[in-house]
């Protein structure tokens, strides 16, 4: 079945480093890739999304290419920011039903 | 718009006990679903409903009701609350549950905060 793998948290970055998480699904067909991200106390919010190889979605600075070849959808930020810190999720969506599958999450926290 | 609210923000049960969780949109959205969140686990879906009147089943629909009586509300029953409940709740909306459902970003509400004595 269709299935996502986050790397596991928590990360602890300083101010302005650079991030990466890596995410690797597996899925029949086609999905669309989505990260979205969880601040504290909230609900999800969609950070960015890619619907087919080789797409980059990008967002507030971060960005993610869907890599059919490696069955992969990293997040990436050049410089990250206190206000960065909170809880990452990749997703995949089942191009057939619409559900999302999401990974496990990843803590990300940002220090000055 | 107030995009998706659910009530109650947080709620403490006994075992045994019932309730519904209430979710509702106001964006006009098809398609609506319930995901539990736990640690270390991610979210997973416990039902969903590509329109009024039509509800499917998720990954851990066991002891979890819904309905679909109308476009804009999605109430979730718990009909005898168990302490492997205890979770946090989020329902979720999008435009579209069919074709176009996988391009559709699906829009989150703040979530309920249950826990089962």
């Amino acid at each position: 079945g269709n299935s996502v793998t986050q790397m596991e948290g928590p990360v602890t970055l300083s101010e302005e480093a650079f991030l990466t998480i890596n995410c690797t699904y597996t899925a029949t067909g086609y999905p669309s890739l989505f990260w979205y991200v969880q601040y504290p106390g909230e609900g999800l919010q969609l950070l960015l999304k890619a619907t087919k190889a080789d797409d980059k979605g990008s967002n507030k600075g971060f960005e993610a290419t869907y890599r059919k070849e490696t069955t992969s959808f990293h997040l990436e930020k050049g410089s990250v920011q206190v206000s960065d810190s909170a809880v990452y999720f990749c997703a995949l969506s089942d191009r057939n039903t619409g559900k999302l599958i999401f990974g496990q999450g990843t803590t990300l926290q940002v220090k000055p | 718009n107030a995009g998706v609210t659910q009530t109650p923000k947080f709620q403490v049960l006994k075992t045994g006990q019932s309730m519904t969780l209430q979710c509702a949109q106001d964006m006009n959205h098809e398609y609506m679903s319930w995901y539990r969140q736990d640690p270390g686990m991610g979210l997973r879906l416990i039902h969903y409903s590509v329109g009024a009147g039509i509800t499917d089943q998720g990954e851990v629909p066991n002891g979890y009701n819904v309905s679909r009586s109308t476009t804009e509300d999605f109430p979730l029953r718990l009909l005898s609350a168990a302490p492997s409940q205890t979770s946090v709740y989020f329902c979720a909306s999008s435009y579209s549950g069919r074709e176009t459902s996988a391009y559709n970003e699906q829009f989150f509400g703040p979530g309920t905060r249950l826990t089962v004595l």
